[in-house]
């Protein structure tokens, strides 16, 4: 009963360096989303995805984007990583696009930029 | 720009005594309403939704909700312990012309609550 994985738990990356981040979802819910959380400004969402085939901004998509592979799996990408988006990602999925019963959210990813 | 506002804290209580944490949001039309417990260094927890004007209990928490002033909030009731963490709150929102469900949440900064032994 994993719920949503989120890989690495930890990243360290040199500023310019590019990575993804990955999560995936067993719960065959249909929309998932990424947030940002920084110490002060709670969780800001980055990207969400309604549906499968669907994906559209969030409030802070700048230096992001983002691939829903299939109905189970959400990757966020940063093309060139800056000291900014040093941050903790959290991953979230719910049954449908009216959240209605909540999000359930992954473990989340460390990330420093240095 | 739809907001949810949270006193960062902490607040500090005692054990055993009751933790009331307060939430307000700005868009009118949101219909639900979530609390989420976070302890430090983990993700945040699902632990109370609330729909509709008026109280929701569940052990020793209880959400209550005013549409009317736009204002929720969580009563821990009992306070542990092991209580002791940040209360998220989030609340769905519409879209500016209130036509549609925007499908996403918004979240506070959160309300750190300590308890003390």
């Amino acid at each position: 009963n994993a719920g949503v994985t989120q890989t690495p738990k930890f990243q360290v990356l040199k500023t310019g360096q590019s990575m993804t981040l990955q999560c995936a979802q067993d719960m065959n819910h249909n929309s998932m989303y990424w947030y940002r959380q920084d110490p002060g400004m709670g969780l800001r969402l980055i990207y969400y995805s309604a549906s499968e085939g669907t994906t559209d901004k969030g409030e802070v998509p700048n230096g992001y984007n983002v691939s829903r592979l299939n109905k189970r799996e959400f990757s966020l990408r940063l093309e060139s990583a800056a000291p900014s988006q040093t941050s903790v990602y959290f991953c979230a999925s719910s049954p449908n696009w009216t959240p209605n019963y909540g999000y359930t959210f992954g473990s989340g990813t460390r990330l420093t930029v240095v | 720009q739809k907001e949810v506002e949270q006193n960062s804290g902490p607040l500090s209580v005692p054990e055993g005594a009751i933790a009331s944490l307060n939430c307000t949001y700005s868009d009118r039309g949101s219909q639900s309403f979530f609390w989420y417990r976070q302890y430090s260094g983990k993700s945040p927890e699902l632990i109370m939704s609330i729909y509709s004007n008026g109280d929701k209990e569940d052990g020793r928490f209880t959400a209550q909700l005013n549409k009317a002033s736009q204002y929720v909030s969580l009563l821990i009731r009992d306070s542990q312990p092991s209580d002791s963490a940040t209360y998220l709150c989030a609340v769905n929102t519409f879209l500016d012309d209130g036509s549609s469900n925007t499908g996403k949440l918004i979240f506070g900064q959160g309300t750190t609550l300590q308890v003390k032994p």
